[in-house]
This record gives structure tokens, C-alpha cells and sequence, in this order.
């Protein structure tokens, strides 16, 4: 079965600290894996895209990585910020289905002051 | 707009009630998607439209849930005969070609209530 899972579930941490999100999958055949960016109240920001050859992408302060042998990637934040508070969702693609993309339950990012 | 659109954004039914969820996708995008996304969860598929086809509708939990999107820009998510199980935000998100290469961009959402 395609699975995205995500830990923590939930993180707070202070701000100008750095934090990791995990993300492991068991998709296949897999495309690409996103991680996307869910403010309270609003739509998903993608945030970084990574295909099968790919193994690190940075956007500003957020790093991803994908090992896509162990299945896994993760998301770093630099010098975290007040404004990354949010949910950050991992997702994952399958190769040859426009549709079939599987979303992960998200990881709820507090930062606190 | 530059953006995906939504309307309402918020929504309160009483069970048994009709709904309809409009969406406005970026103009000239093909590929239009619907997302049903529970308190804490993420966004769960229910449809996809290439154009005004409908090529996938796996993840309508019943028939109660329709959707079109006949000129293929606007489309309507309607719920019949709501239930208190179907309080949700239902995202939509438009793409320039199918999901798996191209990236989604997502509306506000709309939350719904049904009480």
C-alpha cells in the first residue's frame, strides 16, 4: 500500500533554532517527493521538489534531502523564524499516474519567541 | 486573480442540506484537483480533471459527492444530503499538466460544518 508517514507529529522550538522533519515512504513507482508548506487557514506552498536522481534541494533556510534507497528524506530549517510556524507536508508522487500523488499528515512547526 | 480561488470559504449545513464548492483555477491551467482535508490530517484525494474530463474520481467517499467542470476552468464540488462526517476543508489545486511532474497550486480551501 502507498504510504507517506511523518515525524514528529508535532515540534516547538525557539526561534533562530534549527530543526529537522522526517518524512519515509513506500510508494512506488515513485516520481517525486515535495515537501510543502500549510499556514493555518490556507493552501499548500510547495517548497522544494526532488526527483529519484536527486538527493538535496535548498529553498532559502529549508534544505531537503532524499535517500531514495532507504525511502526517506527530510526537511532542515535554518535560524527558524516566527513566520515558519505552520504545518509542512511530505509528498509523494507515482511515476506514471497524473494523479496519484500520496500526502503525508503533516508535522505542526511552532516556533516559539 | 493570480491564484487559485475558492468560494465560500467557509460554509455551515445543517445535515441533510445540499452544498456546492466553487473553484477557480489559474487561468490556462489544464489539470484541476480536489482534496478533502480533515482537522490534523493531510490532504486526502477525492477527484481529478484534465480539461472537462473527469479521468479520476477514486477518492469520492459516496455518491453524494459530485463534481464537474464543464468549460474546463470553474469547477463545482457538490455534496448532497450532507453529513456530519463530511466537515472537512475541501482544497482545490490546479496544475499546468497531470501531478506527477508539475507542480499544484492550491487554493484557500473551504471549510465546512455540517451540523
Amino acid at each position: 500500500k502507498n504510504q507517506v508517514e511523518q515525524s514528529p507529529q508535532s515540534l516547538i522550538i525557539l526561534e533562530g533554532k534549527n530543526c529537522t522533519l522526517q518524512c519515509n515512504y513506500t510508494v512506488s513507482p515513485f516520481s517525486n517527493l515535495r515537501w510543502y508548506k500549510q499556514d493555518t487557514g490556507r493552501g499548500p506552498v510547495s517548497l522544494t521538489i526532488m526527483t529519484f536522481s536527486e538527493n538535496t534541494k535548498s529553498n532559502g533556510r529549508y534544505t531537503a534531502t532524499l535517500d531514495a534507497d532507504t525511502k526517506q528524506s527530510s526537511l532542515h530549517i535554518t535560524a527558524s523564524q516566527l513566520s515558519d510556524s505552520a504545518s509542512y507536508i511530505c509528498v509523494v508522487s507515482v511515476r506514471s499516474s497524473a494523479s496519484k500523488i500520496i500526502f503525508g499528515s503533516g508535522t505542526r512547526l511552532s516556533i516559539r519567541p | 486573480g493570480a491564484g487559485v480561488s475558492q468560494s465560500p470559504r467557509y460554509k455551515v449545513a445543517k445535515r441533510g442540506q445540499d452544498v456546492a464548492l466553487r473553484c477557480d483555477p489559474i487561468s490556462g491551467h489544464v489539470s484541476l484537483f480536489w482534496y478533502q482535508q480533515a482537522l490534523g490530517q493531510g490532504p486526502e484525494f477525492l477527484t481529478y480533471f484534465q480539461n472537462e474530463a473527469q479521468l479520476d474520481k477514486s477518492g469520492l467517499p459516496s455518491d453524494r459527492f459530485f463534481a464537474e467542470r464543464p468549460e474546463g476552468s470553474v469547477s463545482t464540488l457538490k455534496i448532497q444530503r450532507t453529513q456530519q462526517e463530511d466537515s472537512a476543508v475541501y482544497l482545490c489545486a490546479s496544475s499546468s499538466g497531470g501531478a506527477h511532474y508539475n507542480e499544484q497550486f492550491f487554493g484557500p480551501g473551504t471549510r465546512l460544518t455540517v451540523l
